[in-house]
């Protein structure tokens, strides 16, 4: 089993849509969380943190669930612009962060 | 400012060739991290530098894989005698701190082994 998975896609949704994915983590004793953006063939890019608490912003939604191992990101009012592939990324005690695949996103006109 | 860069952009090579790839990073940026992409994943983790110190090189995947930072500041990522398999895109990351997680990458590397 994979340390970080999420479902790779691709949703395919249209412009207005509120779309949610999740990421599932293998490690317990995981201690940071993040969403990445990666644009197709560009470097990733940092998206947002994920608090304890959920945090906001923007558009973004970002929820940790300890007991269940995941996180979520959820986007409303998809712009044509968010499409892309969110990478979800976990960090236990160490330096080394653990980068999931990564879930694409269409968003149609 | 400058942000991290990568150089060459695009690399092609020959199977058993050794290759060298070259990464700037953000100045005064304490850590550096390389990282491998294949099409279709999310970066792995290959080694991580803080400063000239390589404090873990677990993800490297073979001993054909090194890497250098000799003056804390500009690295190397050599491969030898490449194989196939080695084709990915090869990110190089920094951060100002060990304990700031923000990581801010380059363009990659992307390596094609014929």
């Amino acid at each position: 089993r994979k340390e970080v998975e999420q479902d790779p896609g691709p949703f395919n949704v249209p412009e207005g849509a509120t779309v949610a994915f999740n990421c599932t983590y293998s490690n317990s004793a995981s201690q940071s969380f993040f969403w990445y953006r990666q644009d197709c063939r560009k470097e990733p890019k940092l998206l947002m943190s994920v608090y304890s608490s959920g945090n906001e912003d923007g558009r973004f939604t970002a929820q940790l669930n300890r007991a269940s191992q995941y996180i979520s990101l959820l986007i409303r009012d998809s712009k044509l612009s968010d499409s892309a592939t969110y990478l979800c990324v976990v960090k236990g005690g160490s330096y080394i962060p653990t980068f999931g695949r990564g879930t694409s996103l269409i968003v149609h006109p | 400012g400058a942000g991290v860069s990568q150089s060459p952009r695009y690399k092609v090579a020959k199977r058993g060739q050794d290759v060298a790839l070259r990464c700037d990073p953000i100045s005064g940026h304490v850590s550096l991290f390389w990282y491998q992409q294949a099409l279709g994943q999310g970066p792995e983790f290959l080694t991580y530098f803080q400063n000239e110190a390589q404090l873990d090189k677990s993800g490297l995947p073979s001993d054909r894989f090194f890497a250098e930072r000799p003056e804390g500041s500009v690295s190397t990522l050599k491969i030898q005698r490449t194989q196939q398999e080695d084709s990915a895109v090869y990110l190089c990351a920094s951060s100002s701190n060990p304990l700031r997680h923000e990581q801010f990458f380059g363009p990659g590397t992307r390596l094609t082994v014929l």
